[in-house]
């Protein structure tokens, strides 16, 4: 079955880096597409970012463009999310989400049980 | 940006059915996706391309989308359908996945 596992959260102060993961299990993760969505203390869910099965296109929200890169290594069935220049309001449970069809950019389908990352001085 | 518009809540007695609608500019021309989010848990995809279901999610879950509404009915309600709702699309114009503000569903 689907498994995917986030790791990386913590508490970081304002302007400062994390790196999120997301180990993917019971599956052939190269030919599946990758969502990170987040959700902020009591509100609503937030797309963040897609990456393709290979890797080949990748998009953002505007809130994160050019802030964080969405990255995969399918050698190690991994899932990254590099987040710099955080601010207090990327403070939120970050989920990695598989897409439903291989070979397809689609909707996330099979998500994660997140990871919550605390920006705070 | 395109903008997806839930009704902030929607209250249902058991066994009864409830409507939990999605509005957009021109939704129909879109495919709809639906995502149960259980209080401390992950979201659950419960319906998929407008009206198709994954496996494992019950026949009381389905979706429609016609002009600038998209719906999630959910028959014969129960105790456990009481969760948070949210409605997504793919902006094309943006190349921007959006969600909608998300609706609390409560069983009375």
């Amino acid at each position: 079955q689907v498994q995917l596992v986030e790791s990386g959260g913590g508490v970081v102060q304002p302007g400062r880096s994390l790196r999120l993961s997301c180990a993917a299990s019971g599956f052939t993760f190269s030919n599946y597409g990758m969502h990170w969505v987040r959700q902020a203390p009591g509100k609503g869910l937030e797309w963040v970012a897609v990456i393709w099965y290979d890797g080949s296109n990748k998009y953002y929200a505007d809130s994160v463009k050019g802030r964080f890169t969405i990255s995969r290594d399918n050698s190690k069935n991994t899932l990254y999310l590099k987040m710099n220049s955080l601010s207090v309001d990327d403070t939120a449970v970050y989920y990695c989400a598989r897409v439903m069809d291989s070979y397809s950019s689609g909707w996330p389908a099979y998500w994660g049980q997140g990871t919550l990352v605390t920006v705070s001085s | 940006s395109y903008v997806l518009t839930q009704p902030p809540s929607v209250s249902v007695a058991p066994g009864k059915t409830a409507s939990i609608t999605c509005g957009g500019n021109n939704i129909g021309s879109k495919s709809v996706h639906w995502y149960q989010q259980k209080a401390g848990q992950a979201p659950v995809l419960v319906v998929y391309d407008n009206s198709d279901r994954p496996s494992g999610i019950p026949e009381r879950f389905s979706g429609s989308n016609s002009g600038n509404t998209a719906t999630l009915t959910i028959s014969r309600v129960e105790a456990g359908d009481e969760a948070d709702y949210y409605c997504q699309v793919w902006d094309s114009s943006s190349d921007r996945w959006v969600f909608g503000g998300g609706t609390k569903l409560t069983v009375l």
